[in-house]
């Protein structure tokens, strides 16, 4: 089955770890996104990646750092240095120049 | 800067008709999209409207367009308790820009 999976659905780090969360795809789709939700706040993008090796911050890319070494994995890792960490993080792909996102089932990540 | 903005709650009866508005600011819009989320859940993708377009009907729902309002609405029709959930109205302007989204409607569904 094609998708995007996100992994682990729930994590847990004590403050000041820095954590990595996975998202990979087998879709053949070439952008990738990662948005982070709070509670009445929607969603707010973080980073985004159009192309292997390629990335471009969004809305709140500090605190935060991707890699995009291969076409299918867009892992997001989340630094000592983001002050609220504590959300719902979901990732996203679509085919390049196409608006149509598709998203994975999220993690949630609470920092203690 | 684009903004997209929604009310937060909506409460219905089952059956009933569901209507959840959305405006946008960005009039460069050209794709406007509607999710669902339901509790702990990604985001599923709804159904979406072009620019060009005024209405789009797909079974229980019909989107409504007034470009010159920038208003968008997804209206359900007889709705069910499975219906209850998030909904997110979202815009962009092309294939190369990230979706905008808006802080989401939730949907509460009374039996």
């Amino acid at each position: 089955d094609g998708g995007i999976t996100q992994s682990p659905k729930y994590l847990f780090r004590k403050e000041g770890q820095n954590v990595t969360l996975s998202c990979e795809q087998n879709l053949n789709h070439d952008a990738m996104y990662w948005y982070r939700q709070d509670p009445g706040q929607g969603l707010r993008l973080i980073y985004y990646s159009q192309i292997v090796n390629d990335f471009q911050k969004g809305d709140i890319a500090e605190g935060y750092s991707v890699s995009r070494e291969k076409k299918e994995s867009f892992p997001l890792t989340v630094t000592s240095a983001q002050k609220n960490p504590t959300a719902f993080y979901l990732c996203a792909s679509s085919i390049r120049d196409s608006t149509e996102a598709f998203f994975g089932q999220g993690t949630r990540l609470t920092v203690v | 800067g684009e903004d997209v903005e929604q009310s937060l709650f909506l409460s219905v009866r089952e059956g009933d008709s569901s209507v959840i508005n959305c405006t946008y600011t960005d009039s460069s819009s050209t794709y406007l999209y509607w999710y669902k989320q339901e509790p702990g859940a990604g985001l599923q993708l709804l159904t979406y409207i072009f620019s060009n377009m005024d209405m789009k009907q797909d079974q229980r729902l019909t989107v409504l367009l007034n470009k010159k309002d920038k208003h968008l609405s997804l209206r359900i029709a007889d709705t069910q308790t499975g219906d209850s959930a998030i909904y997110f109205c979202a815009e962009t302007y092309s294939g190369n820009t990230p979706l905008v989204f808006g802080k989401g409607t939730r949907l509460s569904v009374i039996a």
